[in-house]
């Protein structure tokens, strides 16, 4: 109940096409997603977030789509360029055990994004 | 931008030996974190602190670790006696609260020989 399953493992995209990369979760508790960017030898870097309370949310060439029905949620990468080769990772969370805080995140088991120019 | 900031990037030692891993998490957050990734895998939780003492720990967050903060500033995690599948990149992370996202540092590789 506590995994979230993140689809496709290694994705080989052409510059200028679209990187979609999905992940599903189970626990209905979780109430954060946030998607991460990993470059080799570095820490992730949190990308573009949601709440459930909205289905969509849109930062410059990043959208997540995010369907509360069905738990999925959903990366967008529009226009994907050479320097968007990295890892991505999806997580969820929820409240922490204090007021105000945040949950320890889970991550799914990441993408390696491959732009090719 | 503020960062997270660990110490060493990266820390060779013996199997048995006890490990300090430092971190300076950013000046104005509240909570506090470990996360460890072992090569090629994803990124696992291992231990949350705020208020000085730990608010959560996973399953792989056992008697040989433990963190610290011992000042206003550094945030350690010490491994008290290294076993050869303890190596792997450990993450720091702080946040100022729910929904304003983690910041990760840069990562300590430990490699335990």
């Amino acid at each position: 109940q506590q995994q979230v399953k993140q689809s496709p493992q290694s994705l080989i995209v052409q510059k200028g096409g679209i990187s979609i990369i999905n992940c599903a979760y189970e626990n209905t508790a979780f109430d954060y997603f946030p998607w991460y960017q990993q470059f080799p030898g570095k820490g992730p870097a949190l990308l573009i977030a949601i709440r459930p309370d909205v289905s969509e949310k849109k930062e410059g060439r990043f959208t997540i789509s995010f369907n509360k029905s069905a738990k999925q949620f959903s990366l967008h990468i529009m226009d994907s360029q050479p320097g968007d080769s990295a890892t991505y990772f999806c997580a969820a969370s929820m409240g922490g055990n204090y007021g105000g805080s945040q949950g320890n995140l889970i991550f799914g088991k990441g993408t390696k994004l491959s732009v090719k120019p | 931008e503020p960062e997270v900031t660990q110490t060493p990037s990266h820390q060779v030692t013996q199997m048995g030996q006890e490990v300090i891993l430092r971190c300076v998490p950013i000046s104005n957050h509240l909570y506090f974190y470990w996360y460890r990734q072992i090569l090629g895998q994803k990124v696992e939780f291992l231990v949350s602190f705020y208020n000085n003492e730990i608010s959560e720990k996973s399953e792989i967050f056992d008697d040989q670790f433990s963190v610290e903060r011992p000042d206003g500033s550094n945030f350690t995690l010490k491994i008290r006696s290294t076993k050869l599948e303890d190596s792997a990149m450990y993450f720091c992370a702080s946040t100022s609260g729910a929904w304003y996202g983690y910041t990760f540092g840069s990562g300590t590789r430990l490699t335990v020989v």
